[in-house]
């Protein structure tokens, strides 16, 4: 069966540190893996977008990577910082006869302590 | 200001009582979609538009419909809501269908169902 798998828990990480989220997918093939941040009651911010072919994304203090492989992305917020608390989603993008279709994992809540 | 607009943000009703919630968007869009996200399952998606006159199902299309006559509206039809319709809903938005454009989420309806 499909399935997305996201650190269902909450992570806590000290300020400063450096936060590794974990997006795992199976039997899908996405062409696109998006990441979204949520706060609570609120909608999902788009924060960074990478390829099926792309191994790397960067912006700013974040860096995701995506290994099509493994089916896994991994994003870091480095230098973390306790405005990044929230939770974090990831997206997978998936084409099909010119339609799209997205899929969301359900989230890993990140909690950086000062 | 570039935005995603719905309405209601909240709205209680009964078991059966037809209701639509509605979505605006003013970026000039092609791609727009339905979610509703529910505690555990995450955000899935209800229904997409590729563009105007083009629908396609999500993951969780039974109990909904939608319509896509004009380019920056797409409707959310729940003909005979049930109490498992209780959810928050999410429209959002994106410019570039099939390319993995980034979403541009509304700010969510919460709907109560009797």
């Amino acid at each position: 069966s499909q399935k997305i798998e996201q650190n269902s828990e909450a992570l806590n990480i000290q300020e400063g540190k450096t936060a590794t989220l974990t997006c795992n997918y199976t039997n899908y093939s996405p062409a696109y893996l998006q990441w979204y941040r949520q706060d609570p009651g609120r909608g999902p911010v788009f924060l960074l977008l990478i390829r099926e072919n792309e191994k790397e994304k960067r912006k700013e203090r974040l860096k995701v990577t995506f290994d099509t492989t493994l089916k896994q992305s991994l994003f870091h917020i480095t230098a973390s910082q306790p405005a990044d608390s929230a939770t974090y989603l990831c997206a997978l993008v998936l084409i099909s006869g010119g339609y799209q279709k997205v899929t969301f994992g359900i989230g890993t809540k990140l909690q950086v302590i000062p | 200001e570039a935005q995603v607009t719905q309405n209601p943000r909240y709205l209680i009703t009964v078991t059966g009582k037809k209701l639509t919630v509605t979505c605006s968007q003013n970026m000039n869009h092609e791609y727009m979609s339905w979610y509703r996200q529910d505690p555990g399952l995450g955000l899935r998606q209800i229904y997409y538009s590729m563009n105007v006159e083009v629908t396609d199902k999500g993951d969780v299309p039974e109990g909904y419909k939608v319509s896509r006559k004009e380019k920056r509206n797409f409707p959310l039809i729940l003909e005979s809501p049930s109490p498992n319709q209780t959810s928050l809903y999410f429209c959002a938005s994106s410019l570039w269908p099939g390319e993995g454009g980034e979403q541009y989420f509304g700010p969510g309806t919460r709907l109560t169902v009797t």
